[in-house]
């Protein structure tokens, strides 16, 4: 029972342009969601999170939406550049929690100049 | 440098072969974890430790060992290795003054078991 999922397994954008990765949960439990990005042969490090009673989290270029009521939340890139072609994965968690984080399967961004 | 590493970075091994990849990190975080990571199913969590001799098995611990005698090192056991246990493996640490779990990932074991 996937409870974190990233529907799109790839996505492609022009360099300049907005990216846009969307995630969906299914437990409602979750109160605070992460995004990491991944490189070939390194392991993923955090990009931005958000709590749950938080509906939007700004940091530069990276912005993430959360919709409750939806369970949707999506990370936006903009402008994009090609350093952030990488493999995005979302994650949620229960703060709280025993250090738990759940994952999304990831989604492969490639930007093209 | 704040780090979380891990050894070997690659293996190759045979069926029942018993093998350990180690994670050390020197951040003195309190919560270690093991990650597995496969294509379709993103990360999925093996065991983790919220603190010295205190372990929990995660999403996906059948077929894994794990200890936690010192702060700073988690190792992960495979007793008797098994081809699905080829996968690409996540030690991560984070510290509970850490609001939201932000975990640091070191660089990734990759497996494969033949």
């Amino acid at each position: 029972d996937q409870q974190v999922k990233q529907n799109s397994p790839s996505l492609s954008v022009q360099e300049g342009r907005i990216s846009i990765l969307n995630c969906d949960y299914t437990n409602s439990m979750f109160d605070y969601f992460l995004w990491y990005k991944k490189y070939p042969a390194e392991g993923p490090t955090f990009l931005i999170s958000i709590s749950s009673i938080k509906d939007k989290n700004e940091d530069g270029r990276f912005t993430v939406f959360l919709n409750k009521s939806a369970k949707h939340l999506s990370l936006h890139i903009v402008p994009s550049q090609p350093g952030d072609s990488a493999v995005y994965f979302c994650a949620a968690s229960v703060l709280g929690g025993a250090q738990k984080l759940v994952f999304g399967q990831g989604t492969r961004l490639t930007i093209n100049p | 440098e704040a780090q979380v590493t891990q050894n070997p970075r690659y293996l190759i091994t045979v069926t029942g072969k018993k093998l350990t990849v180690t994670c050390s990190q020197n951040m003195n975080h309190e919560y270690m974890s093991w990650y597995r990571q496969d294509p379709g199913l993103g990360l999925r969590q093996i065991y983790y430790s919220m603190n010295v001799e205190v372990t929990d098995k995660g999403d996906v611990p059948e077929g894994y060992k794990v200890s936690r005698k010192e702060k700073r090192n988690f190792p992960l056991i495979l007793e008797s290795p098994s081809p699905n246990q080829t996968s690409l493996y996540f030690c991560a640490s984070s510290s509970p003054v850490v609001a939201g779990n932000e975990q640091f990932f070191g660089p990734g074991t990759r497996l494969t078991v033949l």
